[in-house]
């Protein structure tokens, strides 16, 4: 059975604070993603990962940045959490070629 | 960049009824996905169409590449099928999904 897992379902952290997501799948696939959700915007990319070391800005990266340093983990970088950034989190992978994106499920981060 | 539209945002309906949700974009697509969310997050994959038709048990999906439209059908419904239904395109190569803003289908007894 596929399997993505984040590191946290709830997270709170204080404005100015490094904040560290990580993801994990254990499906042996190349390509990562890391989309956030917001009431009334829907779910839109932040970056995504072809395979390890190579990463890929999505369409809203601002304040964000990535680190695949192996083929199963990928990771989401707050370097300086505010507060626009409380929002829910979701990583996803999918085999290179492949169609099916296999979700994780979710971190929801509140920045007080 | 692809613009993806659903319809309608909220959808309250009986138990049995016909359901109908439906998804335009602006731009060619290499493929377009049907998702549904749970209450508490969890995504999971219905259907990825590039033509036609598909079925899988109570749930049809459709396309019309010509038209640049997807319809979501789900038969005889049930209140376990209350969910937000998401409509996500893609364009090919590695790129990460657009998706729509979601269809939040509740079903009443």
């Amino acid at each position: 059975d596929v399997k993505v897992t984040q590191s946290s379902r709830y997270l709170v952290k204080r404005t100015g604070e490094k904040v560290f997501l990580e993801c994990v799948q254990d499906m042996d696939h190349e390509n990562m993603f890391w989309y956030r959700q917001d009431p009334g915007l829907g779910l839109r990319l932040i970056y995504f990962s072809y395979d390890v070391k190579m990463k890929e800005k999505g369409d809203i990266p601002e304040g964000y940045s990535v680190s695949r340093e192996k083929k199963e983990r990928f990771s989401l970088i707050l370097e300086s959490a505010s507060t626009n950034q409380t929002s829910m989190y979701l990583c996803a992978s999918r085999r290179s070629g492949g169609e099916t994106q296999y979700f994780g499920p979710g971190t929801r981060l509140l920045v007080l | 960049k692809n613009e993806v539209e659903q319809s309608p945002q909220n959808l309250t309906a009986q138990e049995g009824e016909f359901i109908t949700i439906n998804c335009s974009y602006s731009v060619g697509i290499s493929a377009l996905h049907w998702l549904q969310q749970h209450p508490g997050g969890g995504i999971v994959s219905l259907f990825m169409l590039s033509s036609g038709k598909k079925k899988h048990g109570r749930l049809i999906a459709t396309i019309n590449i010509q038209e640049k439209h997807s319809s979501l059908h789900i038969t005889a419904s049930h209140p376990r099928d209350s969910a937000v239904y998401i409509c996500a395109v893609r364009h090919g190569g590695a790129d990460g999904l657009t998706f729509g803003k979601g269809t939040h289908l509740i079903i009443q007894p």
